[in-house]
């Protein structure tokens, strides 16, 4: 039962561009919501967060977006850069000291 | 600050043979977690301590692996005997007890090849 799904394994954009990666959960109980990045042989770094009582976060470049009603949330990036290639991963977690339950990532390509 | 550290970063053993790998969290982090990845997936929870104490073991195979945090800082993941399923990167993460915080920070990993 995979409570959190990321449907494209990938995408492509051209540096400058928006990208727009998406992220739906069937739990509703979940109350945060995370973006890591994970580059190759390295652990995921933490990009950014959103509590289930907001609907928009943003930080610098990236900007994540929760819709409750739709459980749906989506990550964007503007504008892309070479360095954001990577793959993103999707994480929901129940609070302070929970474990966060992922989903299967997107792998990014930003493209000269 | 220093970061979450894990070893050894890569191990290949043979099927039935025995693993361990150590981490140690980042200062002051009283939470630590065991996430297991396999290829094509996302990390999954194996288990979680509170300082030394286990919160969540529910999904780790306990007739093979079991895991210890030993004074609430480093911790152990051993897998015996090992099934070529165990292939995986098995991630340490660590975090604090704080209201509102719920960033995880991750070690590299460990890539385990069971042949």
């Amino acid at each position: 039962d995979q409570q959190v799904k990321q449907n494209s394994p990938s995408l492509s954009v051209q540096e400058g561009r928006i990208s727009i990666l998406n992220c739906d959960y069937t739990n509703s109980m979940f109350d945060y919501f995370l973006w890591y990045k994970k580059y190759p042989a390295e652990g995921p770094t933490f990009l950014i967060s959103i509590s289930s009582i907001k609907d928009k976060n943003e930080d610098g470049r990236f900007t994540v977006f929760l819709n409750k009603s739709a459980k749906h949330l989506s990550l964007h990036i503007v504008p892309s850069q070479p360095g954001d290639s990577a793959v993103y991963f999707c994480a929901a977690s129940g609070g302070t000291a929970s474990k966060l339950t992922f989903g299967t990532g997107t792998r990014l390509q930003v493209t000269l | 600050e220093a970061g979450v550290a894990q070893s050894p970063r890569y191990k290949i053993i043979e099927k039935r043979q025995s693993v361990a790998f150590w981490c140690n969290p980042i200062s002051g982090h009283a939470t630590l977690y065991w996430y297991q990845q396999i290829l094509g997936q996302g990390p999954k929870l194996l288990i979680q301590f509170q300082n030394n104490g286990v919160v969540d073991d529910s999904q780790l195979p306990k007739d093979r692996f079991s895991a210890e945090r030993l004074k609430g800082v480093d911790s152990t993941l051993k897998i015996q005997p090992a099934k070529l399923e165990d292939s995986a990167v098995y991630l340490c993460a660590s975090s604090l007890i704080r209201t509102g915080e719920v960033e995880q920070f991750f070690g590299p990993g460990t890539r385990l090849t069971v042949l």
